[in-house]
């Protein structure tokens, strides 16, 4: 079945950059884009970008561009997103979730992220 | 950013048939397909709807979408008190070039 195993929950100061992890199975990875969305606590989900994993193109939302970068290993059926310069509001769950053509089908199970000095 | 509005809370009994609306504008839900997510506490959003209507395998016909303009609605019929969740919409927006997402709205079971 299809499946994303996102890395473990991070703790990290203000300032620092943090890059989390999604390992992909059960399809093929190329054939489809991968969605990064995050929830910080209370609040709504915020799609912060894409990549598609087969020519490596991405898209990022205007909010966070400059601060974000998302790659994939098509070796490894993996993508990542760096975030840079970390700031409180930035504590959130960041899940990654495969594209069904313009929106995400299936999730990862999160990755917490928690900005504290 | 654009965003999609929903009602915070919805409620009914076991049985009952329950509506949640999900209010866009042109640049998303009109002019493009609308999804449904179902997260419960803890967890990460399933999805239940997909390109306005259409259900995953192994979700229950219980759960529908509809679209309409610039709105759109999820309807589940004979609720369980599994259902209690929150319940996210999604349409991708033509001005950010990506998916906007709702408020979520949190249904409760009595």
């Amino acid at each position: 079945q299809v499946q994303l195993v996102q890395s473990g929950a991070e703790v990290k100061k203000p300032g620092a950059s943090v890059k989390v992890s999604c390992k992909a199975s059960g399809y093929t990875f190329t054939n489809y884009a991968m969605h990064w969305v995050r929830q910080a606590p209370g609040q709504r989900l915020e799609w912060m970008g894409w990549i598609n994993a087969g020519t490596g193109n991405t898209k990022y939302s205007q909010k966070f561009q400059g601060r974000v970068t998302i790659t994939r290993d098509t070796s490894a059926r993996t993508a990542y997103m760096e975030l840079s310069s970390l700031r409180s509001e930035d504590t959130a769950v960041y899940y990654c979730a495969r594209d069904d053509t313009i929106c995400p089908d299936v999730w990862g199970q999160g990755t917490t992220v928690t900005v504290s000095s | 950013q654009s965003v999609l509005t929903q009602p915070p809370s919805a409620s009914g009994t076991p049985g009952q048939r329950v509506s949640i609306s999900c209010s866009g504008s042109s640049s998303n839900i009109e002019s493009n397909y609308v999804y449904w997510y179902q997260q419960l506490p803890g967890t990460a959003p399933k999805l239940l709807i997909y390109r306005n209507n259409q259900r995953p395998s192994g979700v229950p016909d219980r759960f529908s979408g509809s679209k309409s303009g610039t709105s759109a609605s999820l309807a589940i019929s004979g609720l369980r008190s599994e259902d209690e969740a929150h319940y996210y919409c999604a349409a991708w927006d033509d001005s950010l070039s990506g998916p906007v997402f709702g408020g979520g709205t949190k249904l409760t079971v009595l």
